[in-house]
């Protein structure tokens, strides 16, 4: 079973400019997940999505974080403009659905190593 | 609000003793799971074990057990006879399993744990 897909692994931008990161889930997982990971501090969540529909995005920063996962799939998120405390690894994770007991476990992609100067 | 607190930042153990890594977490709530999560350099989170809170027997998986006092809200990881590839940052995480918070992990700080030869 192929694992959960990120891109690009690693990006450096200056501050002000604009960056997109993508994610493919696991195939079949209805539930996608976006969390920021600063250096030397657990992930944060940032959005949540039932197939194409937003569950949680309350700690998204959204006058310059958005997200969007169209057809259920594949998710993309944006930073515009960029700031230097954006700088972290922003993780995404998948699951089977969001309640049950299969629902509860997370598969985790790779991550985007973000660095803003 | 739930929250997560692992105490050690760092933690080094000799290859094949024992060490645990703590947890403690707070809320108001009774139907929950937690987890053991393990990021390796490479950054590819892994679940490590699971803990649902309405069974009262310990999880095991293998060399990791945890032990869960419900009453005192902790949560340790015991890692047996540890081996070079168990080293990594371990974060303890929370989800409510109930409600509007569907699939909304709650990671601590994380522990640093090093295996030396």
């Amino acid at each position: 079973e192929a694992g959960v897909a990120q891109s690009p692994r690693y990006k450096i931008i200056e501050k002000r400019q604009s960056v997109a990161f993508w994610c493919n889930p696991i195939s079949g997982h209805a539930t996608l997940y976006w969390y920021q990971q600063i250096l030397g501090q657990g992930p944060k969540l940032l959005i949540q999505f039932q197939n194409n529909g937003v569950v949680d995005d309350s700690q998204l920063p959204k006058d310059r974080f958005s997200a969007e996962r169209l057809k259920g799939v594949d998710s993309t998120l944006k930073i515009q403009p960029a700031k230097l405390e954006d700088s972290a690894v922003y993780l995404c994770a998948s699951s089977l659905d969001w309640s049950g007991q299969r629902g509860y476990e997370q598969f985790f992609g790779p991550g985007t190593r973000l660095t803003v100067l | 609000a739930q929250t997560v607190t692992q105490s050690q930042p760092e933690m080094s153990v000799q290859e094949a003793e024992t060490v645990t890594l703590s947890c403690t977490y707070d809320t108001s709530e009774n139907n929950y799971y937690l987890f053991w999560y393990k990021q390796p350099p490479s950054r590819q989170m892994i679940l490590v074990i699971r803990q649902e809170a309405y069974k009262q027997q310990n999880a095991t998986e293998n060399r990791f057990s945890v032990n869960f006092q419900k009453a005192a809200k902790s949560f340790s990881l015991k890692i047996s006879d540890s081996q070079l590839g168990d080293t990594a940052m371990y974060f303890c995480a929370f989800i409510f399993a109930g409600g509007t918070s569907y699939g909304k992990l709650t990671f601590g700080q994380g522990t640093i744990l090093t295996v030396h030869p």
